[in-house]
């Protein structure tokens, strides 16, 4: 049982290239989130999807884009990466906020925008 | 907009001691959740609290929720070095229908506990 996997965990990328991170999860959850971590700011969503077929954008959504491409899956793109997206990244997932549990986080994915 | 705020941010404790991490929010919500996370790892759950006036303990943890104060507080007893790590509080942003987005989350408090 993996939980929630994310690929890559490290990345290190130049100013105004692209990447996606990937994100997959086993454990037939509806909602699924994306979340940067910088210190001393805790985390802050960036988009997020409640259910397959729908994405919403969340508090630091500028310079990404989203995809969910099914039920397992839910990708984060940076079209052209700045200095500003060097941080840690975790996908999260849950059942449904409706039914009162945690989300699950991934490993993360460290990036670095030089 | 839902605001989170954790206090204190950074707490250096010795062994043995008790002390408590406060957890405030801003809007109505009766879902709040407790994580861990250790240095370079990712976040753990360690508590969900659903009403107002749930408690969960779990070993030296003990979590508990006034959904009327908007407030939660993480107590720690007996502290031993194994409980030093990043502690994050969470807050569902509940609609009236009842649904929610991500939730939102404090800043962290960075917990050493020295021998």
């Amino acid at each position: 049982n993996a939980g929630v996997t994310q690929t890559p965990k490290f990345q290190v990328l130049k100013t105004g290239q692209s990447m996606t991170l990937q994100c997959a999860q086993d454990m037939n959850h509806n909602s699924m989130y994306w979340y940067r971590q910088d210190p001393g700011m805790g985390l802050r969503l960036i988009y997020y999807s409640a259910s397959e077929g729908t994405t919403d954008k969340g508090e630091v959504p500028n310079g990404y884009n989203v995809s969910r491409l099914n039920k397992r899956e839910f990708s984060l793109r940076l079209e052209s990466a700045a200095p500003s997206q060097t941080s840690v990244y975790f996908c999260a997932s849950r059942f449904s906020p409706g039914t009162n549990t945690e989300a699950f986080f991934g490993q993360g994915t460290r990036l670095t925008v030089v | 907009e839902l605001k989170v705020e954790q206090n204190p941010l950074f707490l250096s404790m010795q062994e043995g001691k008790n002390y408590t991490i406060y957890c405030n929010y801003s809007t109505t919500s009766d879902r709040l959740y407790w994580y861990r996370q250790d240095p370079g790892k990712s976040l753990e759950s360690l508590f969900v609290l659903l009403s107002n006036g749930a408690v969960k303990q779990e070993g030296r943890l003990m979590a508990s929720l006034d959904t009327k104060a908007r407030l939660s507080t993480l107590h720690i007893t007996a502290a031993v070095h194994d409980l030093s790590a990043t502690y994050f509080c969470a807050v569902d942003k509940m609609y009236s229908g009842g649904g929610a987005d991500g939730l939102t989350f404090g800043k962290g408090t960075h917990l050493i506990i020295q021998p």
